[in-house]
């Protein structure tokens, strides 16, 4: 089965402008979360949502936002990119809780800010 | 911020060799997974090991873990090129849905 989709694969962006990411989980994964991954912080929580809704949420300011959709799609954005953005952005899916059955990720969206 | 942290943060081993990696994390733990990053990819599962298990194999992979230290390691027997990759521990909190990444090894095999 397909695994999970993440577009664009790279994207560079200018300061102040917005980006929207989009994942497509595998088929039948309720959950979906999002990762930030940099050199210097490594792998960090954004947000999780399941059936539509946000169970789970970071510690990242309000520009990062996101959603998802009645077919389990999830979108993330960010508003006014400041070029501390540039990294990794990691969709990751899961049947259910992702504590109890891990985690199929993604290959991610590099995003630039310049 | 990071539940566990990876040790060593880099190895460099022979092809053939095994290569060990540790993990030790600060809170009780539901269960600790390890992933595995090739460069610039996504995460891949790998293994699951839960709070009441002390060891855990799957193929070339060994898991261990010792709740009254917080810690797990990662055994990868007979490694191969292909085994060169970043490799994560991942926590899972008692009631808390999302998992909290370590910071990573960096193994290196030499064909």
């Amino acid at each position: 089965k397909a695994g999970v989709t993440q577009t664009p694969r790279y994207l560079i962006k200018t300061r102040g402008q917005q980006v929207t990411l989009s994942c497509s989980p595998i088929s039948g994964h309720r959950s979906v979360s999002w990762y930030q991954q940099t050199p210097g912080q490594g792998l960090q929580f954004l947000f999780e949502y399941f059936s539509e809704t946000q169970r789970n949420k970071g510690n990242f300011p309000g520009r990062f936002s996101g959603r998802q959709f009645s077919n389990s799609r999830s979108e993330m954005n960010v508003s006014t990119l400041e070029l501390g953005d540039s990294a990794l952005y990691l969709c990751a899916s899961s049947p259910g809780t992702p504590a109890n059955y891990g985690y199929t990720f993604g290959s991610g969206t590099r995003l630039t800010v310049v | 911020s990071q539940q566990g942290e990876e040790d060593p943060q880099a190895l460099s081993i022979q092809e053939g060799e095994n290569a060990t990696m540790n993990c030790s994390y600060k809170t009780s733990i539901n269960n600790l997974q390890w992933y595995r990053q090739n460069s610039g990819r996504g995460l891949v599962h790998l293994i699951l090991i839960r709070s009441n298990e002390r060891e855990k194999h799957s193929g070339r992979l060994r898991v261990t873990l010792d709740t009254s230290k917080k810690s797990s390691s990662l055994l990868i027997t007979a490694s191969r090129a292909a085994d060169t990759a970043s490799y994560f521990c991942a926590t899972a909190n008692f009631g808390n849905e999302k998992l909290t990444f370590g910071t990573g090894t960096r193994l290196t095999i030499i064909p």
